[in-house]
């Protein structure tokens, strides 16, 4: 099994929708992020948690809010998506050595 | 942030060749990771080399720090390498994120 699961895997909406992205980890880490990856750039970080009582802003927050349910656990909410937000959505997750590890990633179009 | 500046854009090898991609960054980092993220999308952990050289199989990297740059070297080519090669950098005086160059694009071809 993956050690960092996302879902869904592809999603399409409509603008002005709320969209909740899932991530889980079985790889026992605390820190936990999503980034987004727009056609031909490399990733931009929106959200990190160091821990459940820990959440941060990164790069490009605008538009979405996060929530650390667990350890484990680490969502990423749209609450009224927007065309721009079509992308690439990556979790992924770190120790304190600080070598991250992604998620297969989630396609969302939002028409 | 930091700049993160990959080269070069696009590669195109013939099955077998050797190549070099370099990633040049513009502040002291404490990590840095090279990632080949494949045709489906998914990223791939190759390299944690914030300093010194690794090597794994037909792939190696190089990071001089102080000179704040890496190269990420692939030999004796294979059309599987195909694909976007990132460096991502995470700054000694910032958060823990990463910060991605933009990317190498690899075509290996038979």
């Amino acid at each position: 099994d993956a050690d960092v699961t996302q879902t869904p895997r592809n999603r399409i909406t409509k603008t002005g929708k709320r969209i909740m992205l899932e991530c889980s980890q079985t790889k026992g880490h605390d820190r936990m992020y999503w980034y987004r990856q727009d056609p031909g750039l490399g990733l931009r970080l929106i959200y990190y948690s160091f821990d459940v009582k820990d959440i941060n802003k990164g790069e490009i927050s605008d538009g979405y809010s996060v929530s650390r349910q667990a350890q484990a656990k680490f969502s990423l909410s749209l609450e009224s998506a927007i065309p721009n937000q079509t992308a690439l959505y990556f979790c992924a997750t770190s120790d304190l050595s600080r070598e991250q590890y992604f998620g297969p990633g989630t396609r969302l179009t939002v028409l | 942030g930091i700049q993160v500046e990959q080269s070069p854009p696009d590669l195109i090898l013939q099955e077998g060749a050797n190549s070099t991609l370099r990633c040049n960054f513009s502040d002291s980092v404490n990590n840095l990771q090279w990632f080949h993220q494949n045709p489906w999308g998914q990223l791939i952990n190759l390299f944690y080399i914030p300093s010194g050289t690794k090597q794994n199989g037909r792939l190696s990297a190089t990071t001089v720090a102080t000179e704040r740059y890496s190269l990420l070297y692939i030999s004796s080519s294979q059309t599987t390498d195909s694909g976007v090669y990132f460096c991502a950098v995470e700054r000694s005086s910032g958060a823990n994120n990463l910060f991605f160059g933009t990317g190498t694009r690899l075509t290996v071809i038979p």
